[in-house]
């Protein structure tokens, strides 16, 4: 299967700033992009999910999509230290409509 | 309203025994993933199942591993003669309708084969 690629980090910012975490897809194919949010030692925890063609924003998190460089993006504003996490970026398989391609994941810490 | 639950939550095997990782679905859900997170990896599927019936278990390794999902019970990730690469967490997802986008996970099962 075609793999999503993530920025490893880690990631440390101070309290109050904007987080920018980005991946790349191979597969032009897919039909949802998903975004959790793992806390250590936890399962993941489904933030958000883009469909192919469109952005959305729920709260202090915005997830775009440029299809044209094959890169998503996860922004979180005003972040917290409660956000301190990996965030693992995942699509559909190419479509699949149940397979999960998982990136690595980025470690973010947000200090106070 | 409980979430996925899976147990135990941590499972430590000498190579050579048998390992049984349990699921419980969401309330109402009848669609059940596997995935494995191996260390310094992401998550891979592994097997996607619905009521018993394997639907998808392409990611599984050919031999020692098996799945089930019976009409009564939790889904069983079996895995036979463990080996220490077989040292990971297994995470078992579940959803309603068996969509990509509406998957939710458990807290994992750490399995530690010494």
């Amino acid at each position: 299967q075609k793999e999503v690629e993530q920025d490893p980090g880690p990631l440390s910012v101070p309290e109050g700033a904007i987080v920018s975490l980005n991946c790349t897809y191979s597969n032009s194919a897919f039909q949802y992009f998903m975004w959790y949010r793992q806390y250590s030692r936890k399962g993941p925890e489904l933030l958000m999910y883009t469909y192919s063609s469109g952005n959305k924003e729920d709260g202090r998190f915005t997830a775009q999509v440029d299809k044209s460089s094959k890169y998503i993006s996860l922004f979180i504003r005003d972040s917290q230290p409660s956000d301190s996490a990996t965030y693992l970026c995942a699509d559909d398989s190419g479509g699949s409509n149940y397979k999960l391609t998982f990136g690595k994941g980025t470690l973010l810490t947000v200090n106070p | 309203n409980a979430g996925v639950m899976q147990n135990p939550r941590h499972l430590v095997r000498r190579r050579g025994q048998e390992a049984r990782l349990r699921c419980s679905p969401m309330k109402g859900h009848s669609h059940v993933y596997w995935y494995r997170q191996l260390p310094e990896e992401g998550l891979k599927f592994m097997v996607y199942l619905q009521k018993e019936n394997i639907i998808d278990e392409s990611g599984m390794p050919k031999e020692r591993f098996s799945a089930e999902f019976p009409k009564e019970g939790p889904s069983i990730l079996r895995i036979q003669q463990v080996v220490r690469g077989d040292s990971a967490a297994y995470f078992c997802a579940s959803s309603l309708n068996g969509q990509a986008n509406e998957q939710f996970f458990g807290p994992g099962t750490r399995l530690t084969v010494l």
